[in-house]
């Protein structure tokens, strides 16, 4: 079973809407989570790192939280664009093996105008 | 530009035929590594690499084989054992392998097609 669970798979939103991207996650014990955005046919780009200590983290548009207690992650996007249109993949890392990245499956987003 | 390279972009591997992906970097990075993703999952960890001259496998090494001759590069071959090769394969790397914030940078992929 993942490790690294995300909801919804995939979501379609029209332009300038906000949106709200959810990971759940069973790694323990955890160092640091990680939202990536990947564009289809390309690698995966950074968009926010936090550690367990952290609760929020924004990144221009996209705003990233955790509650460690609850394992749980979300990733806010304000006021789409097209351009947002990509997967967005929740990556959480074991706190003595920063190496050993358990990924998630994605969501899709679509952004509509 | 610092960065990482993938090449080629595609690659078509004919039945029994051995392929090698090429991943270089110039981020002066010490960890390397190479993930293989398929539609609706994750990525999964092939093979990373900590040194020159040092690597190890990951979850899903069977079929595979790497080298880690230059700090800069490390090319992965997908050989004639590995059974379901057709992919799209992922090279990254770190700074320090055991920093708690260590950002992971990735190449733009290689996608693998087997005809």
């Amino acid at each position: 079973k993942n490790q690294v669970e995300q909801s919804p798979q995939s979501l379609i939103i029209l332009e300038g809407k906000n949106c709200t991207l959810q990971c759940n996650y069973t790694v323990s014990p955890f160092s640091n989570l990680r939202w990536y955005k990947q564009d289809t046919g390309r690698g995966p780009v950074s968009l926010t790192i936090m550690t367990f200590s952290e609760n929020t983290k924004s990144n221009g548009r996209y705003t990233a939280t955790l509650d460690a207690d609850t394992k749980q992650s979300s990733l806010h996007i304000t006021a789409s664009q097209l351009s947002d249109s990509a997967s967005y993949i929740c990556v959480v890392s074991l706190r003595s093996n920063d190496y050993k990245l358990s990924f998630g499956a994605g969501t899709t987003v679509t952004v509509r105008a | 530009d610092g960065g990482i390279t993938q090449s080629p972009k595609y690659l078509f591997r004919k039945e029994g035929q051995n392929v090698t992906l090429s991943c270089e970097q110039n981020l002066n990075h010490d960890a390397m590594y190479w993930y293989r993703q398929d539609p609706g999952q994750g990525l999964r960890l092939i093979y990373y690499s900590q040194i020159v001259n040092d690597f190890q496998k990951g979850d899903i090494a069977e079929g595979y084989s790497v080298s880690r001759e230059k700090k800069e590069s490390f090319p992965l071959t997908v050989t004639s054992a590995q059974k379901n090769p057709t992919a799209f394969y992922l090279c990254a790397s770190t700074l320090i392998i055991t920093a708690m914030n260590t950002e992971a940078f990735f190449g733009q992929g290689t996608r693998l097609t087997v005809v």
